[in-house]
């Protein structure tokens, strides 16, 4: 079946841990993104990346960090430099970068800090 | 920056009513998406619309975009237990495909 999987569904880490979440495609898509997810403000995108070897902060990058040396893999950071870590993020892709193209989304992951 | 306002902010419903959720957006959109939520998973796509006066119907789920391309609104007819969840409207946010979200509308059907 394909689609996007990400992993773990849940994640503890101590303030001041780097931790990496993981997003994986098996769609053959080109673009992939990730999003956060707090109660009363919707998604708000972090980062995203349009083809492999490349990617662009969003509106809120600062405090993470992501990668996308392959094609079907889009890991992001969290570092202990985002003061407000705990949230919901929410990994997608699109067959490619553009408007009208519907986004896939994954299960998502969620972050506590204690 | 473009914004999207969603209302009502959150719903009740008795099982089996109409009900009609709202998008309005600060610019014109040019591709206004609808997604589904359950509580802790990951989004749904439910439609896509582009044109100013398009209708698209999907089961009991019908979405407009008005002919001015600034709103957009989900109706639910005779709804039911399974149409619980939160409902997104997005919009592409200009050259990229950055969606931009809505903060959502909480639905509960009460059966």
């Amino acid at each position: 079946d394909g689609g996007i999987t990400q992993s773990p569904k849940y994640l503890f880490r101590k303030e001041g841990q780097n931790v990496t979440l993981s997003c994986e495609q098996n769609l053959n898509h080109d673009a992939m993104y990730w999003y956060r997810q707090d109660p009363g403000q919707g998604l708000r995108l972090i980062y995203y990346s349009q083809i492999v070897n490349d990617f662009q902060k969003g509106d809120i990058a600062e405090g993470y960090s992501v990668s996308r040396e392959k094609k079907e893999s889009f890991p992001l950071t969290v570092t202990s430099a985002q003061k407000n870590p705990t949230a919901f993020y929410l990994c997608a892709s699109s067959i490619y970068p553009g408007l009208n193209n519907e986004q896939f989304f994954g299960p998502g992951t969620r972050l506590t800090v204690l | 920056s473009q914004e999207l306002e969603q209302s009502p902010q959150s719903l009740i419903v008795q099982e089996g009513k109409n009900l009609t959720i709202n998008c309005t957006s600060s610019k014109t959109l040019y591709g206004l998406y609808w997604y589904k939520q359950k509580y802790g998973e990951g989004l749904i796509f439910l439609m896509m619309l582009q044109k100013g006066g398009e209708e698209k119907s999907h089961e009991k789920i019908t979405a407009k975009l008005d002919e001015k391309k600034q709103q957009s609104s989900l109706h639910i007819t005779a709804s039911q237990p399974s149409h619980a969840g939160i409902y997104l409207c997005g919009a592409d946010g200009g050259a990229t495909n950055k969606l931009i979200f809505g903060t959502g509308t909480l639905l509960a059907v009460q059966p």
